[in-house]
């Protein structure tokens, strides 16, 4: 299997920052995508890495390193909306998208 | 625009029903994907559709689960003789070239439904 892992809950304060990492099988890498999901929502798209590096889209940033099977997600300036389930998704070859089990990521005043 | 819808929203079968979920992609967008969500987990790959052609079904856990895309637009999953284990969210995703070539690219992002939560009972 692809072997995406993420951690399962995280805390975090009101304002502060989080990282939410994910790592997955490298073999056959096609791209990497974070998607925000709210308890009985549609999973919304956040961002998509394919190359080394850094992409920041405002409050959010994400990170990838192809060699070490890594990513995350960086979340700044966090508001109590921010709330919600981050799963992190792998292409691998075709279309489809494997997603990791989630992280609950609970914003606290 | 309008998003990617699902029909209906909700829906309680007792074992051994059928069902049919219904799913109306954002106008325009060329491929389609049915996933299955566990509670607390994350989506699961089900099928794939290229306009009306099904090019990937691997992710089917049965034949009891059918889709179909006849006219390249709406789509149907339908679920024969439904058991617990059915119990889940299905959600549809579109997406549509992000290139000017006209052919997909696995770099295309996928936009989800609400999903449809199923309970059989």
């Amino acid at each position: 299997g692809q072997n995406i892992d993420q951690p399962t809950e995280m805390t975090a304060t009101e304002g502060a920052i989080v990282q939410i990492n994910c790592t997955y099988q490298t073999s056959g890498f096609n791209g990497l995508f974070w998607y925000q999901q709210h308890a009985g929502e549609a999973p919304t798209f956040l961002s998509y890495n394919v190359l080394d590096g850094l992409e920041e889209k405002g409050r959010f940033s994400s990170f990838l390193s192809r060699s070490k099977g890594y990513s995350y997600l960086l979340l700044k300036e966090l508001q109590m909306k921010d709330s919600a389930s981050y799963l992190c998704a792998v292409r691998y070859s075709g279309y489809a998208l494997n997603f990791g089990k989630g992280t609950s990521l609970l914003v606290t005043p | 625009g309008a998003g990617v819808s699902q029909s209906p929203r909700y829906k309680v079968a007792k074992r051994g029903q059928d069902v049919a979920l219904r799913c109306d992609p954002i106008s325009g967008h060329v491929s389609l994907f049915w996933y299955q969500q566990a509670l607390g987990q994350g989506p699961e790959f089900l099928t794939y559709f290229q306009n009306e052609a099904q090019l990937d079904k691997s992710g089917l856990p049965s034949d009891r689960f059918f889709a179909e895309r006849p006219e390249g637009s709406v789509s149907t999953l339908k679920i024969q003789r439904t058991q617990q284990e059915d119990s889940a969210v299905y959600l549809c995703a579109s997406s549509v070239p992000r290139g000017t070539s006209g052919k997909m690219e696995s770099t295309d992002t996928q936009y989800f439904g609400p999903g449809t939560r199923l309970t059989v009972l």
